[in-house]
C-alpha cells in the first residue's frame, strides 16, 4: 500500500520566491496534517484538516504561509515570499479520526527538505 | 517553551547496554504515544498508552505513561544498532484526539 506522498523531496530556492509543497494522504484517511520539523523547534504542527476543512492554522507562522486541500487526496503548503528563516524539513501526515476515539494513529510522509538560500 | 520535555537530548551508548528515556509535562494528557524516526524520514508510531500507570511492552522496548498522565518513559533493553534514531514522545489532549504535541525528542546513537 502507499503511504503518504509528499513533493518535491528537496527544494532549494532563493528568498522572496514562491514555493509550492505537496501532499497525497493515504486512501480512506479523513484527517490531513502539515508539520514543519527544525533542530531548534522541534516538530511543530502548522495546521490540520478534517475531511478537507481547516480545523486548527493556529501553528501558521504567519500570513506568508497558506494551505489548502481542496479534496480528499490532495493537499498544498504554500509560502510566499520565502525566507531563509523558512528553511526546514516540512512533513506531511494523514489519519483516519473517527467520533468517540480518544487517540489516532498518524502517518507521516517522508518530508520535504526545504532551503532558502 | 516545550509542553512536552524529553531528557536526555543527546544519547551515545555500547551495543548491549541499556536506557532510559523521560518525558515529562506540566500537562495532564487523554494519552501519549511515542515514535521514531530515522534519517530522512518521517515519525513512525511505535506505542500509545492510554491508561495511567500503564506499561507497554514492544519486544525489548518498555513503555510506562505517569500515573498522573503528565509524563512517560521509554526504557530500552540490550540496545542494538538498529535502535539508532531519534525518540519523539507526543501528548495528545482531551480537548482533541487529533492534535497531538510532540516532544523536544531524544536522539539515540547506539555504537556497535
Amino acid at each position: 500500500d502507499a503511504g503518504v506522498i509528499q513533493s518535491p523531496r528537496h527544494e532549494v530556492t532563493e528568498m522572496g520566491q514562491e514555493v509550492t509543497l505537496r501532499c497525497k494522504p493515504i486512501s480512506g484517511h479523513n484527517s490531513l496534517f502539515w508539520y514543519r520539523q527544525t533542530m531548534m523547534r522541534g516538530l511543530e504542527l502548522l495546521i490540520y484538516f478534517n475531511n478537507n476543512v481547516p480545523i486548527d492554522d493556529s501553528g501558521m507562522p504567519e500570513d506568508r504561509f497558506s494551505a489548502k486541500m481542496p479534496n480528499a487526496s490532495f493537499s498544498t503548503l504554500k509560502i510566499q515570499p520565502s525566507e531563509p528563516r523558512d528553511s526546514a524539513v516540512y512533513f506531511c501526515a494523514s489519519s483516519f479520526s473517527a467520533s468517540g476515539r480518544s487517540y489516532n494513529e498518524q502517518f507521516f510522509g517522508p518530508g520535504t527538505r526545504l532551503t532558502v538560500l | 517553551t516545550q509542553l512536552l520535555e524529553q531528557s536526555p537530548q543527546f544519547l551515545s551508548i555500547q551495543e548491549g547496554e541499556n536506557l532510559t528515556v523521560y518525558c515529562n509535562s506540566s500537562s495532564v494528557f487523554s494519552s501519549l504515544q511515542w515514535y521514531r524516526q530515522e534519517p530522512g524520514e518521517g515519525p513512525v508510531l511505535l506505542v500509545t498508552v492510554v491508561t495511567g500507570g500503564e506499561v507497554k511492552k514492544l519486544k525489548r522496548l518498555t513503555f510506562q505513561f505517569g500515573d498522573a498522565r503528565k509524563d512517560s518513559s521509554l526504557h530500552i533493553t540490550a540496545a542494538q544498532p538498529g535502535d539508532t534514531g531519534l525518540y519523539l514522545c507526543a501528548g495528545v489532549r482531551y480537548s482533541s484526539a487529533s492534535k497531538i504535541i510532540f516532544g523536544s525528542g531524544t536522539r539515540l546513537s547506539i555504537r556497535p
